[in-house]
């Protein structure tokens, strides 16, 4: 199936304080899970990808962690800040017999830090 | 590097009438997506292109969504007639991928906006 279902959809936290969003995909044979964060009346911008060989990665602040038994991955900010404020989504990737791979995005998740 | 040009941003038009929005991707970039993305809800895949090919168009509302991306290069998304339900952002994105290989980074335009009254 092709379902990305993401949890919380609103989550508010003080600055300084860390933020879990988490994502359940259906389809085992995904392997790319991409996290865009989307500011208001911006575009979606990458912020971290992780793929199917490893479980976790890093940069700087923010972690992702996948777990490929349970289908399900995760965005990890550290030390939030106002600037975090944003819709975060995350993907996974469907493999068409073709051979390309699409995206299915999560619902979005809303990040507010708050000073 | 210039990235992802859309135009327009804003359309408001009546229900029943036409529109269409124009796509540049970021140079290079043999792929091509066009996604809806409702107020609140996460963006979906309404059709890819590999260069002037359609990868898939299985979300496109054939009835009265086209596109097209003839050399290759730039696309156009039109909607004739509009209904209410068709009230979006419509993102255009780029990547560079082939055929057997992840999508890797989506480059998204700012995406146009669509009322439909």
């Amino acid at each position: 199936g092709e379902n990305v279902e993401q949890h919380p959809s609103t989550l508010s936290v003080q600055e300084g304080d860390s933020a879990v969003i988490k994502c359940t995909y259906s389809d085992s044979a995904s392997n790319y899970f991409p996290w865009y964060k989307q500011e208001l009346g911006k575009r979606p911008q990458l912020i971290i990808d992780i793929r199917s060989n490893v479980g976790e990665k890093k940069d700087q602040r923010i972690a992702v962690t996948l777990n490929k038994t349970a289908k399900h991955f995760s965005l990890h900010i550290t030390e939030t800040q106002p600037e975090d404020s944003a819709v975060y989504f995350c993907a996974a990737s469907i493999t068409r017999n073709t051979g390309f791979q699409k995206l299915v995005f999560g619902t979005g998740t809303r990040l507010l830090v708050s000073p | 590097e210039a990235g992802v040009a859309q135009s327009p941003r804003y359309k408001i038009i009546e229900k029943r009438q036409s529109v269409a929005f124009w796509c540049n991707p970021i140079s290079g970039h043999a792929t091509l997506y066009w996604y809806q993305q409702i107020l609140g809800q996460g963006p979906k895949l309404l059709i890819q292109f590999q260069n002037n090919g359609v990868v898939d168009d299985s979300q496109l509302p054939k009835d009265r969504f086209s596109a097209e991306r003839l050399k290759g290069v730039d696309s156009t998304l039109k909607i004739q007639p509009a209904k209410l339900e068709d009230s979006a952002v419509y993102l255009c994105a780029s990547s560079l991928v082939g055929q057997g290989l992840d999508t890797g980074e989506l480059f998204f335009g700012e995406g146009s906006r669509l009322t439909v009254l």
